[in-house]
């Protein structure tokens, strides 16, 4: 059975740093490409960033750009999404989700974890 | 790249059919067959129920299907069940070779 189970949220001031971690299990993960989407309280889904099956390639969204790195080690599945500098608009709840192998497209994600809520305040 | 637009809301009732829309530009949803959608039942995670505009991951209901004309995309419930209340995303692959999500629409079945 597949999972994603996300951790590391929290609280944080802003300016702050966290480090998001996101446990695979169930699958290959080297095999897929992974993605971060969050959710601000009350609004919808925006991707955040992605990064390929090696972790060669990666991408982010301009919001998010110089300010979170996205990571994977295949070694221990899991997928990491380290957050600088942190800004009140970053409040959301984070998911990872797994690329779909039946899509032809990279952005279809077929599995999501649960997510964890990140809460930029002071 | 500015999101997908789609309504806010739309409802039925059960056994009734609806359509959500999701309007794009020529650089994401015209451009491409790569048009998704999602459901998101209140705080569970996104659901994936259409991919490459017509396409249903196994275990989909049929009474999900997709379409696209132009610059806009379109999922439609048929025979809609209490089940189905949930908000529903778009997706699109874009030329900047992202993606893009719509704003959502919440469907509420009467």
């Amino acid at each position: 059975e597949v999972q994603l189970l996300e951790s590391g949220g929290g609280l944080v001031q802003p300016g702050g740093s966290l480090r998001l971690s996101c446990a695979a299990s169930g699958f290959t993960f080297s095999s897929y490409a992974m993605i971060w989407v969050r959710q601000a309280p009350g609004k919808g889904l925006e991707w955040v960033s992605a990064i390929s099956d090696s972790g060669g390639s990666t991408k982010y969204a301009d919001s998010v750009k110089g300010r979170l790195t996205i990571s994977r080690d295949n070694s221990k599945n899991t997928l990491y999404l380290q957050m600088n500098s942190l800004r009140a608009e970053d409040t959301a709840v984070y998911y990872c989700a797994k690329a779909a192998p039946y899509s032809g497209s990279p952005w279809d994600f077929d599995y999501w974890g649960q997510g964890t809520l990140v809460t930029v305040s002071s | 790249q500015s999101a997908l637009t789609q309504p806010a809301s739309v409802s039925g009732s059960p056994g009734q059919s609806i359509t959500i829309s999701c309007t794009g530009t020529s650089s994401d949803v015209g451009g491409y067959n790569y048009v998704s959608w999602y459901q998101q039942h209140p705080s569970k995670a996104p659901k994936l129920m259409i991919y490459e505009v017509t396409n249903r991951p196994s275990g989909v209901s049929n009474r999900f299907s997709g379409s696209k004309s132009g610059n806009t995309a379109s999922l439609t419930i048929s025979g809609l069940q209490a089940e189905d209340e949930a908000d529903y995303y778009c997706t699109s692959y874009t030329s900047s070779s992202t993606v893009v999500f719509g704003g959502g629409t919440k469907l509420t079945v009467l």
